[in-house]
């Protein structure tokens, strides 16, 4: 079965830190697809990235990166410098051969300035 | 692209009433999927269509609940009769390739059932 599982459940910085938010899955899928999504309190989602199973190059998208690696199932996601705008409660999902996109309980981020 | 647009924002019912909640998902897609949101469970899948075909249902609860996609761009989940443990947030959401491809979700529907 998928599980996906988000095991820090709230996170406190000050702005400008650095902070790693962690994600492992399980999975008996071969094909599979990793997804972070982000929920401000405005309370909609928003996609952040999409990972398929064969790419574990690691990815960077301005203060955003995800380091993904197979070897110990995780899908993790990194906030550089960050700011009170990324106070969100952050969700990472997976979906494989049943297709069925599973999520994370989730982990709330506050950024304090 | 004005994304998925779902009606209504907010919902207070009272226990034993119909409830209907709407969804146009993103033009061109061909997937759509309802997923309720709780304290207690997070986010669940309920069921979701393909070229308004409905494919997977096995998340929804039970048989107070119902969704249909008479068209590409209109769906509805219907609550009938209601409950006050319905209570939730909706969303509704689509993709263009289920699985493998990022899902665009609405706004929600804040659902209070009294």
């Amino acid at each position: 079965a998928q599980k996906v599982t988000q095991a820090q459940t709230e996170i406190s910085v000050v702005e400008k830190e650095d902070v790693t938010l962690d994600c492992v899955y399980e999975t008996r899928d071969t094909t599979y697809y990793l997804f972070w999504y982000k929920q401000p309190p405005s309370g909609e989602l928003v996609f952040l990235i999409r990972r398929n199973s064969f790419d574990e190059q690691n990815e960077i998208s301005g203060r955003y990166s995800w380091n993904f690696q197979k070897s110990t199932s995780s899908f993790n996601f990194t906030i550089t410098a960050s700011q009170v705008v990324d106070s969100a409660v952050y969700f990472c999902a997976h979906t494989g051969a049943n297709s069925k996109l599973t999520f994370g309980k989730g982990i709330t981020l506050s950024v304090r300035p | 692209d004005a994304g998925v647009i779902q009606s209504p924002r907010h919902e207070v019912t009272e226990m034993g009433q119909e409830v209907t909640l709407r969804c146009k998902p993103i033009s061109g897609h061909d997937y759509l999927f309802w997923y309720r949101q709780t304290m207690m469970r997070g986010l669940e899948l309920l069921i979701y269509f393909n070229n308004n075909v409905p494919i997977d249902d096995s998340g929804m609860p039970e048989d107070r609940f119902s969704a249909k996609m008479p068209n590409a761009s209109f769906s509805t989940l219907k609550i009938q009769p209601s409950e006050p443990r319905d209570s939730a947030v909706y969303f509704c959401a689509s993709s263009l390739h289920h699985g493998v491809a990022e899902q665009y979700f609405g706004p929600g529907t804040r659902l209070t059932v009294t």
